[in-house]
């Protein structure tokens, strides 16, 4: 069966820090894959997806990026934070049924303080 | 552009009763998919049902259960015989056949399971 990791869990960074985020697919080969933001009791941003492997597309403009370096790994990464890039980060993989459903990690709660 | 509205942002109901979430969408396209997801307080989200535009039939999953009207653009989600567990955030979703990379979500409702 399919599972999707993220890490880590939580994450606190100082304003201007580095970010990087993983996301690992395991029991399928080629998934879609996405990331989403959730702001606090708000619903899914959907920020970057990627079809395969160096393949990414941005959903919307911002301070983040993300690379696909291997068949299964996602990673979302900032150079220098912002305040307004905290919120909870999940990542997903679409399914290869007939509903084109999406699966989703656990999530990354960041905190830019 | 393809929207999804939840117009009930919190609701509550006593274990063992049922209650239904509203879900509307604005759509032009024909072929498209509708999801229910559940988001617990762990946060995950855990898909709870689903439904192909063309199917005319209602899904159901267990406790779960779906109204789907078509041409009203509406997408309900029943849960019979309330669970304590039952109580997490629900979101609607969408997705057009022709444009699967881009799954609308609405703002979700809270939904509360008193004892």
């Amino acid at each position: 069966s399919q599972t999707i990791h993220q890490w880590p869990a939580t994450l606190v960074q100082p304003v201007g820090s580095p970010l990087s985020l993983e996301c690992t697919v395991e029991g399928t080969s080629n998934p879609n894959l996405y990331w989403y933001r959730q702001a606090a009791g708000r619903g899914l941003q959907l920020l970057f997806y990627s079809v395969g492997i160096g393949q990414i597309s941005s959903e919307v403009p911002q301070n983040l990026s993300a690379s696909r370096p291997q068949d299964r790994q996602f990673i979302l990464s900032s150079k220098k934070l912002l305040l307004s890039d905290s919120g909870f980060y999940l990542c997903a993989w679409r399914g290869s049924g007939g509903y084109h459903e999406q699966y989703f990690g656990p999530g990354t709660r960041l905190t830019v303080t | 552009a393809q929207t999804v509205t939840q117009s009930q942002p919190e609701m509550s109901v006593q274990e063992a009763e049922t209650v239904t979430l509203s879900c509307t969408y604005d759509t032009s396209e024909s072929n498209y998919y509708l999801f229910w997801y559940k988001q617990p307080p762990s946060r995950q989200m855990i898909l709870v049902i689903r439904q192909e535009a063309y199917k005319q039939q209602n899904a159901t999953e267990n406790r779960f259960s779906v109204n789907f009207q078509k041409a009203a653009k509406s997408f309900s989600l029943k849960i019979s015989d309330s669970q304590l567990g039952d109580t997490a955030m629900y979101f609607c979703a969408f997705i057009m056949r022709a444009r699967l990379e881009d799954m609308r979500f609405g703002a979700g409702t809270r939904l509360t399971v008193k004892p």
